[in-house]
């Protein structure tokens, strides 16, 4: 079975710490992680793509197929980082989401 | 166009109404989806749509009927629903299998109250 795992529902941290959301899967193929951001009132989008290997926002995720892990790394939180994070697996075009982290990085 | 829009915004339906939500996109994707999103929950998976062909129904109820009438629209189309079916509505879509990036794009959401 497929599964998405984000321990933590949610995340305070200050302005200016760094911050580390938690995903772990489940999956026997190989798998395809992204990383998605819903702020207040917006669409919920994506963030970040394991197979890119990019940074955006300054936030970065590393796939660790040892640990089943892409967890989702700032060195310094701001205040507009403040949102919903999910953590999703795609599995042959079905996706699967974590059930996500709200962080609040405070002022 | 990179963007899905979804129609309506807001909708406010009874238990014996019959209405439809409206999806689209112009980005040559070849997957369309259906979510379900209650209050600070996860994106729910209702139906998948592959090549305009119905490939993923996640158990939904038959009071949900998903068309896709070409590879641009999705719709749903909502029948004798009850007030638990009350929730945001999301549609997404994104290249399809064997693309080299298969992220999903969501649209706004259609937000559907049921009384």
């Amino acid at each position: 079975a497929q599964r998405v795992t984000q321990p933590e529902k949610l995340l305070s941290v200050f302005k200016g710490a760094p911050v580390e959301l938690k995903c772990n899967y489940s999956y026997s193929g190989s798998p395809e992680l992204f990383w998605y951001v819903q702020y207040s009132r917006q669409r919920l989008q994506l963030l970040l793509r394991h197979i890119s290997r990019e940074s955006i926002k300054g936030f970065t995720a590393d796939l660790n197929k040892g640990e089943t892990s892409f967890h989702l790394k700032k060195p310094f939180a701001q205040e507009e980082d403040s949102a919903m994070y999910y953590c999703a697996l795609n599995a042959g075009n079905q996706f699967y989401f974590g059930t996500g982290t709200s962080l609040t990085v405070i002022p | 166009d990179t963007e899905v829009t979804q129609t309506p915004k807001h909708l406010v339906m009874g238990m014996t109404n019959k209405k439809s939500l409206k999806c689209e996109q112009h980005m040559g994707h070849r997957a369309m989806y259906w979510y379900k999103q209650k209050a600070k929950k996860p994106p729910e998976l209702m139906f998948v749509y592959s090549y305009e062909k119905l490939s993923i129904n996640e158990s939904v109820p038959s009071r949900f009927s998903p068309e896709c009438p070409n590879s641009s629209l999705l719709n749903l189309h909502l029948h004798a629903l009850q007030p638990e079916d009350s929730a945001l509505y999301l549609c997404a879509s994104s290249h399809g299998l064997a693309a080299t990036y298969n992220e999903q794009f969501f649209g706004p959401g259609t937000r559907l109250t049921v009384l």
